[in-house]
């Protein structure tokens, strides 16, 4: 079980803006760690969509946005496109026992 | 650009230990402060994050599988390797090689292979 819980699900029409939240704890986001989001078309592997909790890779269109407060984080997606249904992951570092990288949970976003 | 390919049986027998090879092409895999990472995703589930080697060696794992993991370099080859060991059912999945970049306050990947599936049966 992941200690990054995401909303299984959210949908928006074409344009609309859609948010993820990815809530964790004191041993992880709430700790300082920083939060990236990948996004994983149906049949592909994950691709970096958000580094560092706000930052862009080159080519990722800024409809794409991220931010960070206190234990949880959050994605959005502005002028929502048939193009972005995917599954979107959260990622950070957890401290709780030995340490390790973590994924969130997950959340399918379909566009209606 | 920097490209990874994962290779390896697509069928393990129980028990047996899973062996997966990450080629690295469009770039020295010993340049840059990057890690190499495996991370596994099972049909229909989530990604877990399985280990990560530095090119001097050094590796860091996940508590839940490092009883079972050892990640490998071969910097010659611009490879990097994992082997799962006592394998059920439960590891099946598409396993995923990536580039592992070091920031301030946690690591995160990019790119990623196009993953491989590997399934545990008799």
């Amino acid at each position: 079980q992941s200690v990054l819980t995401q909303p299984p699900s959210v949908s928006g029409a074409p344009g609309q803006r859609v948010t993820i939240s990815c809530t964790g704890s004191s041993s992880n986001i709430g700790a300082g760690y920083d939060v990236h989001w990948y996004q994983q078309l149906p049949g592909t592997a994950p691709k970096l969509l958000i580094y560092g909790n706000s930052n862009r890779p080159s080519g990722v269109p800024d409809r794409f946005s991220g931010s960070k407060s206190g234990t949880s984080a959050s994605l959005a997606i502005t002028g929502l496109q048939a193009e972005d249904e995917a599954d979107y992951y959260c990622q950070s570092y957890d401290s709780s026992l030995s340490g390790s990288d973590v994924f969130g949970t997950g959340t399918k976003v379909t566009v209606l | 650009q920097v490209q990874l390919q994962e290779s390896g049986p697509g069928l393990v027998k129980p028990s047996q230990t899973l062996s997966l090879t990450c080629t690295v092409s469009g770039g020295s895999i010993s340049s840059g402060s990057y890690y190499w990472s495996w991370i596994r995703q099972p049909a229909g589930k989530g990604l877990e994050w399985i280990g990560r080697i530095y090119t001097s060696g050094s590796t860091n794992y996940n508590p839940s599988l490092k009883s079972r993991v050892t990640i490998s370099v071969d910097t010659s080859k611009n490879q990097f390797s994992l082997k799962l060991s006592s394998v059920t059912a439960a590891d099946t999945a598409v396993y995923y090689c990536a580039r592992d970049l070091l920031g301030l306050a946690s690591d995160w990947f990019d790119p990623w292979g196009q993953g491989t599936l590997v399934t545990v049966s008799s």
